[in-house]
């Protein structure tokens, strides 16, 4: 079965400290991979996406991402995080054959000053 | 930018009622979607509508139902609410592009509480 998991409920980060949020899947054909941010009673936004080309892309409020085929992983990353960045994190996945889109559980992250 | 505005933030409904949760996306994208999130599940595709008129089930359609009338409007129906169906729905509509890939634009969520 297709699934995308994030295997951490939730990420605790000192501001100012690098965080990671992670991010595996398993799914058919060549994914598409996205990465949504919500901060409290809002919906969901878009940060960054990986199509193809560059392992390592680069999206909004200084996030950025690493595809790693061999592992089927797309790993959230900030050099240094801000209080601000405490939200919820999803990972999203489409699938390149069937083109279903499956999210992740969910990931909160807690910058504590 | 993209406005997905969903009608409602809170709705509160008992047990029997028909409840009916309003979309509508202002970019004339052809891909709407209606999503559960519960805590610890994520979001789970409830249908999907990828024209006027036209719907497809997704993860969890049991006791859901849907209507797009028109491309700017997607529709989510309780037709008799439960108390399992107390969560926060979001609606979101999608764009295609060959070089950007699709790209997701969500509403703010309506939080349902059914009693």
């Amino acid at each position: 079965a297709q699934s995308v998991a994030q295997p951490e409920d939730q990420v605790n980060v000192a501001e100012g400290n690098p965080l990671t949020v992670k991010c595996t899947y398993s799914v058919s054909g060549n994914p598409y991979l996205f990465w949504y941010v919500q901060y409290p009673n809002r919906g969901l936004q878009f940060l960054l996406k990986y199509i193809t080309g560059d392992n390592l892309v680069k999206g909004s409020y200084g996030f950025e991402a690493e595809f790693n085929k061999s592992q089927t992983s797309f790993h959230l990353k900030k050099p240094s995080a801000l209080v601000s960045d405490s939200a919820l994190y999803f990972c999203l996945v489409k699938a390149g054959n069937t083109g279903k889109l499956i999210f992740g559980q969910g990931t909160t992250l807690q910058v504590k000053p | 930018d993209v406005k997905v505005t969903q009608s409602s933030r809170y709705l509160v409904k008992r047990t029997g009622e028909k409840v009916f949760l309003e979309c509508v996306q202002d970019m004339d994208h052809e891909n709407m979607f209606w999503y559960r999130q519960d805590p610890g599940l994520g979001l789970r595709l409830i249908y999907f509508s990828y024209d006027v008129k036209m719907k497809e089930k997704g993860d969890i359609p049991e006791g859901y139902s849907v209507s797009r009338e028109k491309k700017e409007r997607f529709s989510l129906i309780l037709e008799s609410a439960s108390t399992n169906q107390t969560s926060m729905y979001l609606c979101a509509s999608s764009s295609w592009d060959p070089k950007e890939g699709e790209k997701l634009f969500f509403g703010s969520g309506t939080q349902l509480s059914v009693l």
